[in-house]
């Protein structure tokens, strides 16, 4: 069965310095991996996805991800935090031959100050 | 706006009440979930059509919770009885045919649900 380990519950960074959120997975398939930010009181959104093509993936607002098999990682990096960044991540497996559902981890929440 | 819309964005009922619950997910995708969020903790998967067919439900869709979409498009999802660990957001979500956009779903802002 798949499943999500997200290493760390809360990451504080300073506005300006590079930003990694840490995930591992356990996956009987191939699976899709997916980082997804949820801001205060607004919708999940996704930030970027893992589908078997490129292992470094790219995504929205400066993101990227980097697919490890070998680790079993997809950790979230952003060379510089602003602001805006502050809410709370989660990783995401998806096993498309085992189902449909979206298995998240508990969250990362990201605080940024100035 | 042409994401996923949820009805009501707030419900505040007793326990013991029965509450229903709509979702309008975007208007091409034929596939649809319903997931739950508890504080402090990720979403966790209830159920999922395709179209009208209710294909999956996940172990924490207990009886007294019923979900349909009648006509494929939108869909309800209620739960009787309400109990105080029902307390909880409801999320739904919505997708295209699977292996397109490796299972993307899109989310709706959310049923926060509050029982006294």
């Amino acid at each position: 069965a798949q499943s999500v380990t997200q290493l760390d519950s809360h990451v504080s960074v300073s506005e300006g310095t590079p930003v990694l959120l840490r995930c591992n997975y356990s996956s009987s398939y191939s699976p899709s991996l997916f980082w997804y930010v949820q801001h205060p009181n607004k919708g999940l959104q996704l930030l970027l996805k893992y589908t078997s093509a490129a292992t470094l993936v790219k995504g929205i607002n400066g993101f990227e991800a980097e697919f490890k098999k070998s680790e079993t990682s997809f950790h979230l990096t952003k060379p510089s935090a602003h602001m805006s960044d502050a809410a709370e991540y989660f990783c995401v497996v998806s096993e498309p031959q085992a189902g449909t559902a979206l298995i998240f981890g508990k969250g990362t929440t990201l605080s940024v100050s100035s | 706006d042409t994401g996923v819309s949820q009805d009501p964005r707030h419900k505040i009922t007793k326990r013991g009440q029965n509450v229903t619950f709509r979702c309008d997910p975007i208007s091409e995708h034929n596939r649809l979930y319903w997931y739950r969020q508890t504080l402090g903790q990720g979403p966790e998967f209830l159920t999922y059509f395709q179209n009208e067919a209710q294909l999956e439900k996940s172990r924490l869709l207990s009886d007294r919770f019923s979900a349909e979409r009648p006509k494929g498009s939108f869909s309800t999802l209620e739960i009787q009885r309400t109990e105080q660990g029902d307390s909880a957001m409801y999320l739904c979500a919505s997708s295209g045919s699977l292996g397109v956009g490796g299972n993307e779903q899109f989310f709706g802002p959310g049923t926060r649900l509050t029982v006294l």
